[in-house]
């Protein structure tokens, strides 16, 4: 059973990056089953894709937030990460970490989420 | 505005049933990409309720179903139970935005 759990800073000042880490345990990240993605949840709003990466590297990003964010992944240690440049109080979310399988396109294991407020 | 559309709210008895609908475009839905459910109980991460229009994962009971047709799709729920209360999200994937959508969110209160 695999398990993702998020970390970072449940705060950062406007302008600034936000950065955030996801832990894979349980499964192999490097494996070819599954794209690792990034969606986030402001506080009483609809969820939000953000990006997606696969082992071999390839990239998708949100054609929204596509020049600002970059989805990055660190096979050694069994992590991908995120990060988010000039945010805003919008960027203010709770931000999971999740899987789809390759050939698929739904999310079929989560994080459990990581608030992330924007505010000096 | 979310691209996929759903009825912010919906609500019923214990044992009834209640359908929420989720209605796309041909970019979505109409160009063949399946559609998917979730359950978010209040303070948790969402959990994936329904795959590929009518698939559930191991463990969701069968009193939840699914079903696609056209540029449309709708959540199913049979037997209502208080442990039901939650919010529901349909999501596909958009070949405009070259990316994944998810639709606004439907809160099911169990009266």
């Amino acid at each position: 059973q695999v398990h993702l759990r998020e970390s970072g800073p449940g705060l950062v000042k406007p302008s600034e990056t936000l950065s955030l880490t996801c832990t894979v345990s349980g499964g192999s990240i490097s494996t070819t089953s599954y794209y690792w993605d990034w969606i986030r949840q402001p506080p009483g709003k609809a969820l939000e894709w953000i990006a997606s990466i696969y082992s071999s590297g390839n990239t998708y990003y949100s054609l929204s937030l596509k020049g600002r964010v970059t989805i990055s992944v660190d096979m050694s240690k069994s992590q991908f990460s995120l990060r988010l440049n000039s945010v805003t109080a919008a960027d203010t979310a709770v931000y999971y970490c999740a899987r789809h399988p390759q050939g698929q396109y739904y999310f079929d294991s989560w994080g459990q989420g990581a608030l992330v407020t924007v505010s000096s | 505005q979310s691209v996929l559309t759903q009825p912010p709210s919906v609500s019923g008895a214990p044992g009834q049933r209640v359908t929420i609908s989720c209605t796309g475009s041909s970019s979505n839905i109409g160009a063949g990409y399946s559609v998917h459910w979730y359950q978010q109980l209040p303070g948790t991460a969402p959990k994936l309720l329904i795959y590929v229009n009518i698939n559930r994962p191991s463990g969701i009971p069968d009193r939840f179903s699914g079903s696609q047709s056209g540029t449309s799709a709708s959540l199913a729920i049979s037997g209502l139970q208080a442990e039901d209360e939650a919010d529901y999200y349909c999501q596909s994937y958009d070949t405009s935005l070259r990316g994944w959508v998810f639709g606004g969110g439907t809160k099911l209160t169990v009266l």
